[in-house]
């Protein structure tokens, strides 16, 4: 099956720092979305990003699906950003198994 | 306010008990999703459906049965024969049109054998 691979696994920034998270994915894809967990357990839908580049605030991704990755840009981090980010994809056989990676837990320090 | 709605939020199982979780969306999405996760752990597939009456299995559906009867709905079973089931359990939904939709998730169940 496709496989999904998010680094860096874990991940501590000052507040105000800047952050890419990424996700490698190993075979062509109709659907790609970012979450965040809170921590509370809940994921939060933060890109439905199938190909191209979005932007919402102080978050932007980009994912390139023909080089089989995406990447997640995280500016002037707040303490609120803490919690995991997860990127999961549906592979491009109609198959509709929506399949997650292993996460980036991050912490945002004051 | 559409959405997907999971109950209970906590629930307590004995051993040997079978138990039902409520995944219930007004999306009008086709396919809904179980997953699992453990503590520090990513989300795991359990089952999978795309349509109503008909649904897969996942990569962990061993002591798990699902039903899909109605397209709102997708309820989850742990049975006895699910050797370790306290987890946190998350159902989500989207559409199966083109393009493919956004996946939504509802709040989860976190289940602890007692």
């Amino acid at each position: 099956g496709i496989q999904v691979e998010q680094s860096p696994p874990d991940l501590i920034l000052q507040e105000g720092a800047n952050s890419t998270l990424r996700c490698n994915f190993s075979d062509s894809v109709n659907n790609l979305q970012w979450f965040h967990q809170n921590p509370w357990g809940q994921l939060i839908n933060l890109f439905y990003i199938p190909s191209g580049t979005k932007q919402n605030g102080r978050l932007s991704a980009t994912t390139v699906a023909t080089e089989r990755y995406s990447l997640l840009y995280i500016s002037s981090s707040q303490t609120t950003d803490s919690g995991v980010y997860f990127c999961a994809v549906e592979r491009g056989d109609s198959s509709y198994k929506l399949i997650f990676g292993s996460g980036t837990r991050l912490l945002v320090r004051p | 306010d559409g959405g997907i709605t999971q109950s209970p939020k906590y629930l307590f199982r004995k051993e040997g008990q079978n138990v039902t979780l409520s995944c219930e969306q007004n999306l009008n999405h086709d396919a809904m999703y179980w997953y699992r996760q453990d503590p520090g752990q990513g989300l795991r597939l359990i089952y999978y459906s795309q349509i109503v009456n008909d649904f897969q299995k996942g990569d962990i559906a061993e002591g798990y049965s699902v039903s899909r009867e109605k397209k709102e709905s997708f309820p989850l079973t742990v049975t006895s024969a699910q050797k370790n089931p306290t987890a946190f359990y998350l159902c989500a939904s989207h559409g199966t049109g083109v393009p493919f939709s956004e996946a939504f998730f509802g709040q989860g169940t976190r289940l602890t054998v007692v």
